[in-house]
């Protein structure tokens, strides 16, 4: 089955600066790659995503990035505030089977 | 838009005691329901899956059922709760028509 790895599982920026998180996955069919930001005690919200026949999607300060041949997609956040402080997930899937998560990146932004 | 309904918000049980979590879902139709859980500080656990009314798939042997008695209503169950059954339970909403899952607002379960 699918397997997805997340690195890093702690990243501290300066407010200002940009953060970028990444994740492989082993399932070369996998084509649905989103990503969710975790707030505590709440439940993880939704705030890109990107399909594999697109290579690159970008949201104001939020930008991901698809390479198939290597099996690996990035998150990058730029001109970080405090309030991009939070637990950040990638996951993958294909077709209609369950997303398969990485086990998350805490990102700290010091003001 | 959807809308994905989860209670109660915090539960503190004793160990032996029944469970029962319920979620619902407003605003689509036909969805595919999830039941995670999350310890503390970890990553996401998917538990069960159900695309459809009685159909459930369960992702990993466990203390836990679920249930899906409506296609809006998805049920978690114990009949008796362990120390190990402790931690954050979301509910997870996927449809057609969004093409994309959304979380529930969570259940912070502690089993004492």
């Amino acid at each position: 089955g699918e397997n997805v790895e997340q690195h890093p599982s702690t990243l501290s920026v300066q407010e200002g600066d940009s953060a970028v998180i990444k994740c492989t996955y082993s399932d070369s069919a996998s084509n649905y790659f989103p990503w969710y930001k975790q707030e505590l005690g709440k439940g993880p919200q939704l705030i890109i995503d990107i399909r594999s026949n697109v290579g690159e999607k970008k949201d104001q300060r939020i930008a991901v990035t698809l390479n198939k041949t290597a099996k690996h997609f990035s998150l990058h956040i730029t001109e970080t505030q405090p309030e991009d402080s939070a637990v950040y997930f990638c996951a993958a899937s294909k077709g209609n089977t369950p997303l398969v998560f990485g086990k998350g990146t805490r990102l700290s932004v010091i003001a | 838009s959807q809308t994905i309904h989860q209670w109660p918000a915090t539960l503190v049980q004793p160990v032996g005691s029944p469970l029962s979590l319920e979620c619902t879902v407003e605003g689509t139709s036909n969805p595919n329901l999830y039941w995670y859980r999350q310890a503390a500080g970890r990553g996401l656990q998917l538990l069960f899956y159900s695309v459809g009314i009685g159909q459930i798939s369960s992702e990993v042997p466990q203390n836990l059922s679920a249930s899906r008695p409506q296609d809006r209503q998805f049920i978690l169950s114990s009949k008796k709760l362990l120390l190990s059954d402790s931690g954050f339970y979301l509910c997870a909403c996927y449809t057609g028509k969004y093409e994309k899952l959304f979380f529930g607002s969570g259940t912070q379960l502690s089993v004492l």
